[in-house]
């Protein structure tokens, strides 16, 4: 089945270390994204990538850094400079034309210890 | 003025009534309009899609748009427990540069009560 992973699904994180979200898809889609969701606030756009080895900043990217080596693989770290990292997590894909929409993961939910 | 506005809701309603969820959006530019539903801590899941203006019906659900007035409703028939979640809706203008992105409102969550 065509899809896209997130994983792990819970991850906790001590205070100054740095974590990476892994995010997998085989729906051959050219675009991926990685959002952020807090309560009350809404899909915050991290990161996108429409080609591999490229990716540009959205809306919140400091403090997060991400890298597009493969088609299928979009990585994101949740560094030590990023001072309120609780939350979770989504990655999503999509064709570079957008009439099927985004397909998202299930969720990466990143707790401070 | 935020391009898509959502009222957050929440919306508590009992079993079997009718919903209707809501987005206004400043964008005259945008012409692809969609509906995710989002279970609690799950990823959203793309629910309804319409092209430009007018109605689209699958199921319980109905979506509506109206450009000229920018403003799109997602009607819920004959609601069910199991529709309990948060209600985001997206848009986009589509085609090539970055048009492709999508547009989020903050979310809407219902819950239906039995």
């Amino acid at each position: 089945d065509g899809g896209i992973t997130q994983s792990p699904k819970y991850l906790f994180r001590k205070e100054g270390q740095n974590v990476t979200l892994s995010c997998e898809q085989n729906l051959n889609h050219d675009a991926m994204y990685w959002y952020r969701q807090d309560p009350g606030q809404g899909l915050r756009l991290i990161y996108y990538s429409q080609i591999v080895n490229d990716f540009q900043k959205g809306d919140i990217a400091e403090g997060y850094s991400v890298s597009r080596e493969k088609k299928e693989s979009f990585p994101l770290t949740v560094t030590s400079a990023q001072k309120n990292p609780t939350a979770f997590y989504l990655c999503a894909s999509s064709p570079l034309t957008v009439v099927s929409g985004y397909t998202f993961g299930s969720g990466t939910r990143l707790t401070v210890v | 003025q935020k391009e898509v506005e959502q009222d957050p809701g929440p919306l508590s309603v009992p079993e079997g009534a009718i919903v209707s969820l809501n987005c206004t959006y400043s964008n005259s530019a945008f012409q692809y309009f969609m509906w995710y539903r989002q279970y609690s801590r799950k990823g959203p899941e793309l629910l309804m899609y319409t092209y430009s203006s007018g109605n689209k019906e699958d199921g319980r659900f109905t979506a509506q748009v109206d450009k000229s007035s920018k403003y799109i409703s997602l009607f819920i028939r004959d609601s069910q427990p199991s529709d309990s979640a948060t209600y985001l809706c997206a848009m986009s203008g589509g085609g090539g540069g970055s048009n492709y992105k999508l547009t989020f409102g903050k979310g809407t969550l219902l819950t239906v009560n039995p």
